[in-house]
């Protein structure tokens, strides 16, 4: 079946590691996206990628990075210097610029920080 | 400066009656508005949307109705029923562009 697959569903770090969500999709989209939702904050735009090696910060990038290296991957890196980084993490894909701007979401990365 | 706003947090609501759900946005630009659904660790599932040619777009029980001028739209549900119980988060996008959503707001529908 197509869809986004997120992994690993939970994680622990400890502060001061750095830890990669993975997300993979098999929809052929060619945007993907990662938001992160905290209690009462609703989502919000982390990275998004429009096309292969070629990404744009969100409205709170600062603590992560991204790579997409090949369509079906949008890898997320939650490094050190992210202050906060406890959250639920979703990853989520479209078609890409004609498109309407529906997203079709994965099921989630709960992380937490130690 | 939010661009996408949900003002109320909570509705409750009796199993049969109408839930309406309001969304406020700041920015003219955007050309779609779209409403998720949102179950506790999942995530989100695209619900309905609508263009911004439209004022009005309907789908079974769920009806979303846009206001242009005074950058409001709403989601009406009638006949409300105890699934419909969720967060819902508007969200709006410029064409090609990425995904503002509200905060949203948690409906719960009671029996």
């Amino acid at each position: 079946d197509g869809g986004i697959t997120q992994s690993p569903k939970y994680l622990f770090r400890k502060e001061g590691q750095n830890v990669t969500l993975s997300c993979e999709q098999n929809l052929n989209h060619d945007a993907m996206y990662w938001y992160r939702q905290d209690p009462g904050q609703g989502l919000r735009l982390i990275y998004y990628s429009q096309i292969v090696n070629d990404f744009q910060k969100g409205d709170i990038a600062e603590g992560y990075s991204v790579s997409r290296e090949k369509k079906e991957s949008f890898p997320l890196t939650v490094t050190s210097a992210q202050k906060n980084p406890t959250a639920f993490y979703l990853c989520a894909s479209s078609i890409g610029r004609a498109d309407t701007g529906e997203l079709f979401f994965g099921e989630g990365s709960r992380l937490t920080v130690l | 400066d939010q661009q996408v706003k949900q003002n109320s947090p909570s509705l409750r609501v009796q199993e049969g009656r109408i839930s309406i759900l309001n969304c406020d946005y700041t920015n003219s630009m955007f050309d779609y508005f779209l409403w998720y659904k949102k179950y506790p660790a999942e995530g989100p599932t695209f619900l309905i949307s609508i263009s911004s040619i439209k004022d009005k777009n309907e789908d079974g029980r769920f009806t979303v109705f846009l206001n242009k001028s005074a950058k409001h739209l709403s989601l009406h549900i009638v006949p409300s029923q105890p699934g419909d119980s969720a967060v819902y988060f508007c969200a709006a996008s410029v064409r090609g562009g990425a995904l503002i959503f509200g905060k949203g707001t948690t409906l719960s529908v009671s029996s």
